[in-house]
């Protein structure tokens, strides 16, 4: 069964440092998405793609962050200059179609730290 | 505000015993809601979805019922294996045509023990 993959699994950074979390969505979906989930707390929105573009974006996405489609498979969220309170564990996700019946697939996450 | 709040936070049951899970939400304008499974450090699997219409759905022993009138779900768990310890996720769907209008509940976090 397809579904959705992401790298690195755990990733360890100095504040400031510039991170890239990858993920590769599901083959033939069309939206995209990442969420975080700071430990203990409920997953929360960042960002939603389409066609190459955002189409929406949450508070916390701020112009630190920034997304990008950069070759038809790879789906990736760069943290500029990360901070303490980066720390979490981030999700993609996709889906087919812009329905909200459809479901999103999660890929198994990303655990940032930042020291 | 949209929220959605869960019931218990955690919950311990032994092997074999059923188990019910509470989800109340404050989201408007409805449009489905979801009940996703997460086991720790993975990201969290549909279980079911259920638009406005919809009172009760099942996939295998996991059964979800919604009542929209009082904005309350449940998922009830039947017979409960090891692997059913995880944390569960109420998930509710604003309509606005954008499925980015998630409202994700803390989540019910359920350990099944021998």
């Amino acid at each position: 069964e397809p579904e959705v993959t992401q790298t690195p699994s755990h990733q360890v950074t100095q504040m400031g440092q510039e991170v890239i979390l990858r993920c590769v969505p599901i083959s033939n979906h069309l939206y995209f998405y990442w969420y975080r989930q700071i430990l203990g707390q409920k997953v929360e929105f960042l960002v939603s793609f389409y066609n190459n573009e955002i189409s929406e974006k949450s508070e916390i996405f701020d112009d630190q962050f920034s997304v990008e489609r950069p070759d038809g498979s790879n789906f990736t969220l760069k943290i500029r200059s990360t901070k303490l309170e980066d720390s979490a564990m981030y999700f993609c996700a996709s889906k087919v179609q812009k329905t909200g019946q459809e479901t999103q697939y999660f890929g198994p996450g990303t655990r940032l730290l930042v020291l | 505000k949209n929220q959605v709040e869960q019931s218990p936070q955690s919950l311990i049951i032994l092997e074999g015993k059923n188990c019910t899970l509470q989800c109340n939400y404050t989201v408007s304008p409805f449009s489905n809601l979801r009940w996703y499974k997460q086991d720790t450090g993975r990201g969290p699997v549909s279980l079911t979805i259920m638009t406005f219409s919809e009172n009760t759905k099942s996939n295998g022993r996991y059964t979800a019922t919604l009542d929209a009138d009082t904005k309350q779900s449940s998922l009830h768990i039947t017979a409960s294996q090891l692997s059913d310890s995880a944390s569960y996720i109420c998930v509710v769907s604003a309509n606005t045509g954008t499925a980015s209008k998630l409202t994700f509940g803390t989540g019910t976090r359920l350990q099944v023990t021998l």
